[in-house]
């Protein structure tokens, strides 16, 4: 079993849908979960970071984490044309200072 | 914000040649990082450092070596490149027990 598994996708929705996107994971020394955002041709950027069970909101985006099901998913309200792109999870835990990413799920928001 | 900068976007080169990757970071971040990035199998971790003159292999480091002889800048060189290193790596930092900050990328082609 793969330590982190996330659906590549790709999805498509049309501009105001309400997305999910959704990752589990194997590993229960995992604390720290974060998602990142990826553009075309440029570097990962960190969209949401939280730490153990929990919802937190940021604007249109809401990262949701589930210990007891190793399940974390990240909700965007509203989506735009400009949310298209390729989302990563990652988490880490324990000693371990390495991170561990899922393969992406890619994105694509239609006008 | 974080800002980590990587020299060049985009690099070609020749099979055989010494290659040079530099990455610097202005956050004064202990920790550095280079990943290698290709469809399919996601981000994958070469090498890491924790401190000055200081690496740890990741998972897959066979065909690079890295330096880091200031805190700010980590480089990665690939000692004889070979066609099955063209790919895009990434460069990230962090400090103690925070989220990766990531740069833009160096798309690199070995021909």
């Amino acid at each position: 079993q793969k330590e982190v598994e996330q659906d590549p996708g790709p999805l498509s929705v049309p501009e105001g849908a309400i997305v999910s996107l959704n990752c589990t994971y194997s590993n229960s020394a995992f604390q720290y979960f974060m998602w990142y955002r990826q553009y075309s041709r440029k570097g990962p950027e960190l969209l949401m970071y939280t730490y153990s069970s929990g919802n937190k909101e940021d604007g249109r985006f809401t990262a949701q984490v589930d210990k007891s099901s190793k399940y974390i998913s990240l909700f965007i309200r509203d989506s735009q044309p400009s949310d298209s792109a390729t989302y990563l999870c990652a988490m880490w835990g324990g000693s371990n200072y390495k991170l561990t990413f899922g393969k992406g799920t890619l994105l694509t928001v239609n006008p | 914000d974080v800002k980590v900068t990587q020299s060049s976007r985009y690099l070609v080169k020749r099979t055989g040649e010494k290659v040079f990757l530099e990455c610097v970071q202005d956050m004064d971040h202990e920790n550095m990082f280079w990943y290698r990035q290709d469809p399919g199998l996601g981000l994958r971790l070469i090498y890491f450092s924790y401190d000055v003159k200081m690496k740890e292999k990741g998972d897959i480091p066979e065909g690079y070596s890295v330096s880091r002889e200031k805190k700010e800048r980590f480089s990665l060189i690939l000692e004889s490149a070979s066609t099955n290193q063209t790919s895009m790596y990434l460069c990230a930092s962090r400090d103690y027990d925070q989220p990766q900050h990531f740069g833009d990328g160096t798309r690199l082609s070995i021909l």
